[in-house]
């Protein structure tokens, strides 16, 4: 079980735009520390897609986007495209001095 | 532009201590303001910190894992080390070994990764 949660699965068509949530706690996302997302697409290591909350890596398209509020993030994708066919992962740092992730959200492209 | 190298015993027997080592290129293990991890992914499941280590030696571990995860660093070799001691076979992963920008808690690179079996 993951300590921060995110929904398995999420889809849409091409052009349409999907959410994905990522709900943490008072000791992780609440405590006031970032979340970053990560794109990892099959047989690759992961990728940051967005970090500090809301920031995007240069290269990034700005299709993507990131937002916080209180023990929560949440990913934006608009446009979809099937290039983004892929797994998402949020990530924080928790009191507990460890570093956490999601369980991962499968993005499928309809 | 900076390399991460897992490299180490694809197959562990049950039991055993599972021993890895990260050798990072392009730039020093001890220059910037970084700590180098190891995260785990078994086959079709997400990602899970293992735990990290400062280049003083200082390390956080995930208290799932804690009682048997030991992760060292050799600046004079640019490289950092899990050991990982009475694996099962719910221990059978792809290992990576990562950068992590201390003033974001940020993985900013990541190894390919090494797939280890735990089996008999």
């Amino acid at each position: 079980q993951s300590v921060l949660t995110q929904p398995p699965s999420v889809s849409g068509a091409p052009g349409q735009r999907v959410t994905i949530s990522c709900t943490g706690s008072s000791s992780n996302i609440g405590a006031g520390y970032d979340v970053h997302w990560y794109q990892q697409l099959p047989g690759t290591a992961p990728k940051v897609l967005i970090y500090g909350n809301s920031n995007r890596p240069s290269g990034v398209p700005d299709r993507f986007s990131g937002s916080k509020s209180g023990t929560s993030a949440s990913l934006a994708i608009t446009g979809l495209q099937a290039e983004d066919e892929a797994d998402y992962y949020c990530q924080s740092y928790d009191s507990s001095l460890s570093v956490v992730f999601g369980g991962g959200t499968k993005l499928t492209v309809l | 532009q900076v390399q991460l190298q897992e490299s180490g015993p694809g197959l562990v027997k049950p039991s055993q201590t599972l021993s890895l080592t990260c050798t990072v290129s392009g730039g020093s293990i001890s220059s910037g303001s970084y700590y180098w991890s190891w995260i785990r992914q078994p086959a079709g499941k997400g990602l899970e910190w293992i735990g990290h280590i400062f280049t003083s030696g200082s390390t956080n571990y995930n208290p799932s894992l804690k009682s048997r995860v030991t992760i060292s660093v050799d600046t004079s070799k640019n490289l950092f080390s899990l050991n990982l001691s009475s694996v099962t076979a719910a221990d059978t992963a792809l290992y990576y070994c990562a950068r992590v920008i201390g003033s974001w808690d940020l993985v900013d690179y990541w190894g390919q990764g090494t797939l280890v079996t735990v089996s008999s």
